[in-house]
């Protein structure tokens, strides 16, 4: 069973039009996290949401927000996208710390293509 | 923040065992040490954690030696499935971060027939 949904797996887009990724998790975990991976590099971490805390990576640009309306749905809005933009986002989420697990489940990512 | 160092890539053969060392100089007493294991398109997956000397599990172990400035993820028997890039983290337990930890540059590891 998918613990860790994102939706939706491609998306293309435009330069400069808003563009939103969907994670969901059946986990009900506190902490959310969004990386980003362009290809052939590590994953890099953007920001992450410890239930509604929101803390954000020093050099993730403006141009990224994140939303978490309720436990198990988390939104990355990129508002201006830029070529340099195009790679696979990646959600994860984990426990928190009341639990000592450093284990994060990561869904299958939404590829972002910018045209 | 611990950083750490891995081999960029490692090649071996179906049915041998790996060995993948991480250094991780300047980690911290509080810290984890947590492998995960990446495949094309895929997001990544928790293979094994540890804090010191021998973690197994039904997929791999994890050796780290007393002053646990590096460990080793052991791979038995590996398969052709078993190629991927694998990730050694150690964890940023900085109060609130607990469970942020970043990513280093993997390894890939290719099994060849």
């Amino acid at each position: 069973d998918a613990m860790v949904i994102q939706n939706p797996r491609y998306q293309v887009t435009q330069f400069g039009k808003p563009v939103t990724l969907s994670c969901s998790q059946t986990l009900n975990h506190n902490v959310m996290y969004w990386y980003q991976q362009k290809s052939s590099q590590a994953p890099k971490l953007l920001f992450h949401y410890y239930d509604k805390d929101f803390n954000n990576e020093a050099d993730t640009p403006d141009n990224f927000q994140s939303r978490r309306p309720n436990t198990s749905f988390c939104f990355l809005d990129i508002r201006s996208p830029g070529l340099g933009d195009a790679a696979m986002y990646l959600c994860a989420t984990s426990r928190g710390r009341v639990q000592s697990s450093y284990e994060q489940y990561f869904g299958p990512g939404t590829r972002l293509t910018v045209t | 923040l611990a950083k750490t160092t891995q081999p960029i890539s490692m090649d071996s053969y179906e049915g041998q065992e790996v060995n993948i060392t991480c250094s991780h100089n300047n980690i911290a007493t509080n810290d984890y040490i947590t492998w995960y294991q990446q495949f094309p398109s895929q997001g990544p997956r928790f293979i094994i954690q540890g804090y010191k000397t021998k973690v197994t599990n039904e997929v791999a172990s994890l050796f780290i030696p007393a002053d646990r400035k590096s460990s080793t993820l052991s791979l038995p028997r590996v398969s052709l499935s078993d190629t991927a890039v694998y990730y050694c983290l150690v964890g940023d337990t900085m109060g609130y971060n607990f469970n942020k930890f970043y990513f280093g540059s993997g390894t890939k590891l290719n099994v060849k027939p």
